[in-house]
Parts: structure tokens; sequence; C-alpha cells
């Protein structure tokens, strides 16, 4: 079975800075997708960024990339010009080769201005 | 296009009561599955289809069932609500696999259970 830990329960930022949000995962897989996934307060789960575990270069999707170290079994977020709407919980998550999603705890980050 | 629409927004249960959570999708996805949210806690499965017919058990499918009689909808039943089933429920689908396709969740179900 495969589990998905965010060690950071709660985080801030000023606006316009740049923050980090940490993930690890733990598979015997070899072929799998990470994601990250934003839930703001009304409750939508809204996709940020995918990553395919075969591809090295990093995902990047405007103000958002990815650090996706295999070796490590990491996957952090990095969100750039941190906004107000950016205000959210923050989830990582994996998805195995039978298409099982498993989500790590959240991370919630508050962006202050 | 509506999306993911799911209903009802709020529900309040007796122990022991039935009922259905509804989730319709009009983008003629293929994948759908239904995911419980606990506080501090991840999404995690509780059953999947990849078409209609088809079903399968996720993570945690005890308590509920599913049926996909069409593309469209996929009901989540609880036969006898038990309070552990207290949860926010979300409903979610793909255009085929998870794996290469955006998912696209609901708005969420809030239930409680007394």
């Amino acid at each position: 079975a495969q589990t998905v830990t965010q060690s950071q329960p709660e985080m801030s930022v000023q606006e316009a800075e740049t923050v980090t949000l940490s993930c690890t995962y733990d598979t015997s897989e070899n072929n799998y997708y990470l994601f990250w996934y934003k839930q703001p307060p009304s409750r939508q789960m809204i996709l940020v960024i995918r990553q395919e575990a075969y591809k090295q270069q990093n995902a990047t999707e405007n103000r958002f990339s990815v650090n996706f170290q295999k070796a490590a079994k990491s996957f952090s977020l990095k969100i750039s010009d941190s906004q107000l709407g950016d205000t959210a919980m923050y989830f990582c998550a994996f998805m195995n080769a039978g298409n099982m999603l498993t989500f790590g705890g959240g991370t919630r980050l508050m962006v202050k201005p | 296009n509506a999306g993911v629409t799911q209903t009802p927004k709020f529900q309040v249960l007796k122990t022991g009561q039935s009922m259905t959570l509804q989730c319709a999708q009009d983008m003629n996805h293929e994948y759908m599955s239904w995911y419980r949210q606990d506080p501090g806690m991840g999404l995690r499965l509780i059953h999947y289809s990849v078409g209609a017919g088809i079903t399968d058990q996720g993570e945690v499918p005890n308590g509920y069932n599913v049926s996909r009689s069409t593309t469209e909808d996929f009901p989540l039943r609880l036969l006898s609500a038990a309070p552990s089933q207290t949860s926010v429920y979300f409903c979610a689908s793909s255009l085929t696999s998870v794996r290469t396709d955006t998912q696209y969740f609901g708005p969420g179900t809030r239930l409680t259970v007394l």
C-alpha cells in the first residue's frame, strides 16, 4: 500500500513571496503519477499540477512548480509570487498503476497581505 | 457544461437510516469515483467506476454501495448510516484513466449521522 505524508499541517507566507510545501511518499512501484490539489474554502478540489514518475523534468504551471526527487520519494510544490487567492488547503496525492488515488493529510496555507 | 454536480449539499441522518448521495457529470466521462474527507485527513477512495456497468472497491468501501447504470450518474448509497460515516463526500470524474486525464471534483456533500 502507498502512503503519502505532508509534514507541514499549516504554513503562512507574505503576499508576493515564495513558499514551498513538502510531500513524501512511499511506494514499491516504478510507474506512477503524483498530483497537487488545492481545496479553497468552497471545498472544491482543484488540480494544481501533475507529474509523471517516468519524466525527469519537473512539471511547471505558471506560478506553480514541483521539485520531484524520485530516489528520495519527495514531491514538493513551490508557489512563486504568492497571491491572496492561493489561501487554501493543499493536498499531495499519489496514483498507482491500479488507478487508485491516495492523498496526504493536507497543508493549510495562509497568504498574508 | 455544469461539470460534476452533487446533491444534496448538506444532509443529517439518524443512525440506521438509509440515503443516496447523487452525483452526475455532463462531460461524457468514463471514470467516476467517490471519496470521503474526514477532518485533518486527505480524501480516501470509497468506490470507483471505469464505465457504465463496471464498479470496483476503493480503500474504504464498507457500508457503501454504488451502481453505474448510465455514463452520467454514479450514486452512492448508505444502507444503514452510522456515526462513523459522518464526513464530507466528494464525487469526481475524468475522461478515461485518472493517470492521464484531469480529474474534476464536485462541490461535496456534508453528511452528519447522529
